[in-house]
């Protein structure tokens, strides 16, 4: 059971480049996801999806894309990059959204 | 108006001491869900534990367990005997229930730095 997948772990961006970061998980929940940390604060959510097939945005959805490919999996994409979406991604999942959410290990990316 | 705040950016504690780690929190929702999560070093995000704003009893997992203070607002963690592994920032996150929140989004305090002296 590997929980919480996220790739890539690290990325390196210049700006206007896009980019998809993928989630995927394994312990067949229905909600997942997508939170933002940045240095010296908690995580604020970017988007989430409660139920297969749908999704929401949170509070900091600028300039973010997603994507419930099926149950598993919920990308993340950044159409044109900025130096202000330099952060550390968290991808998240729960049994239901009034579950508690366990994370999957994070990716960092640095924008350009 | 902030609906988290952990005052104590940093906190020391000796090993096999215990150490309370501040949360408070501020919602008109009746019903709620406050959780505690540690991040260590390396980075990931780690469930640590859950009190419901009907649970009558304190939750406790292990060593951690949550002083909820329901009339003050507060949710405060309390480690017994602190190890080493237990340096790590810890987060305070706070789940507001049907009428404010549709999506179950969890809303982090700022964190709190724990270091654990030998």
């Amino acid at each position: 059971n590997a929980g919480v997948t996220q790739t890539p772990k690290f990325q390196v961006l210049k700006t206007g480049q896009s980019m998809t970061l993928q989630c995927a998980q394994d312990m067949n929940h229905n909600s997942m996801y997508w939170y933002r940390q940045d240095p010296g604060m908690g995580l604020r959510l970017i988007y989430y999806s409660a139920s297969e097939g749908t999704t929401d945005k949170g509070e900091v959805p600028n300039g973010y894309n997603v994507s419930r490919l099926n149950k598993r999996e919920f990308s993340l994409r950044l159409e044109s990059a900025a130096p202000s979406q330099t952060s550390v991604y968290f991808c998240a999942s729960s049994g239901d959204r009034w579950d508690t959410q366990y994370f999957g290990p994070g990716t960092r990316l640095t924008v350009l | 108006a902030q609906k988290i705040t952990q005052t104590q950016p940093g906190m020391f504690v000796q090993e096999k001491e215990a150490v309370t780690l501040d949360c408070t929190y501020d919602t008109s929702d009746p019903s709620y869900g406050l959780f505690w999560y540690k991040q260590p070093s390396s980075g990931e995000m780690i469930f640590l534990i859950y009190q419901g704003s009907y649970d009558q009893q304190n939750a406790t997992e292990g060593r951690y367990s949550l002083n909820f203070q329901k009339a003050r607002k507060s949710a405060n963690l309390v480690i017994s005997a602190s190890q080493l592994g237990d340096s790590a920032m810890y987060f305070c996150a706070m789940r507001e229930g049907y009428f404010y929140n549709q999506g179950g989004k969890l809303i982090f305090g700022q964190g709190t730095e724990l270091s654990v002296k030998p």
